[in-house]
């Protein structure tokens, strides 16, 4: 299995919403990645989790919270979200911390109203 | 903190021509890695480069690194319709994209 698997596809929440982003592989990786997509620009990096601990935050506003509850399984708790927070939620894994070639989920496409 | 630097951010070719997308990086790295991604979709794993003088080479696409130079190129030979997508290069450890390359094959 060499696939990453992102739920849901597509999510519309209000800004008082509380919703979550879940992201799941089963490839025996042990880095997991949340990236952050607008439109017409590169993926930036907001969270990494290595061995299921929280390695790397990008300054990512408290609005989103990540959880590792597994080395297979990867969430992201949003609560509060603001409209320009609407964008693509691009889940990764790779084999190690960073320095190995990531696999990426489809993405979740996030539109808040 | 890495920089990546892709040119050019546009690119329209024709069929048939052979192209070069450059990516400058600011500091050391003895690693880099290409992305392609089609329209709406998420990002492809193209080519990981590994070390200095690296070459690696998939159908009409060949991607180099030339680690003292700080520079990566991706090579497009007698392009197809199919390689038309936006094209990323990536550093290490901070996960640094480039701005992407937008490329359009035209017949």
């Amino acid at each position: 299995d060499t696939e990453v698997t992102q739920t849901p596809k597509h999510l519309v929440m209000g800004m008082t919403n509380k919703k979550s982003l879940k992201c799941e592989q089963h490839m025996g990786h042990r880095a997991m990645y949340w990236y952050k997509q607008k439109a017409k620009k590169p993926p930036e990096l907001m969270f990494v989790y290595s061995y299921e601990k929280l390695s790397i935050n990008e300054s990512v506003p408290s609005r989103f919270s990540p959880e590792c509850p597994n080395s297979s399984l990867l969430n992201l708790h949003l609560h509060a979200l603001q409209p320009e927070d609407s964008a693509l939620y691009l889940c990764a894994s790779s084999f190690r911390d960073r320095d190995y070639e990531q696999y990426f989920g489809p993405g979740t496409r996030l539109t808040v109203t | 903190e890495l920089k990546v630097e892709q040119n050019p951010l546009f690119l329209s070719m024709q069929e048939g021509k052979n192209y070069t997308i450059y990516c400058n990086y600011s500091t050391t790295s003895d690693r880099l890695y290409w992305y392609r991604q089609d329209p709406g979709k998420s990002l492809e794993s193209l080519f990981v480069l590994l070390s200095n003088g690296a070459v690696k080479q998939e159908g009409r696409l060949m991607a180099s690194l030339d680690t003292k130079a700080r520079l990566s190129t991706l090579h497009i030979t007698a392009a197809v319709h199919d390689l038309s997508a936006t094209y990323f290069c990536a550093g290490p450890h901070d996960m640094r994209f480039g701005a992407g390359t937008r490329l359009t094959v035209k017949p």
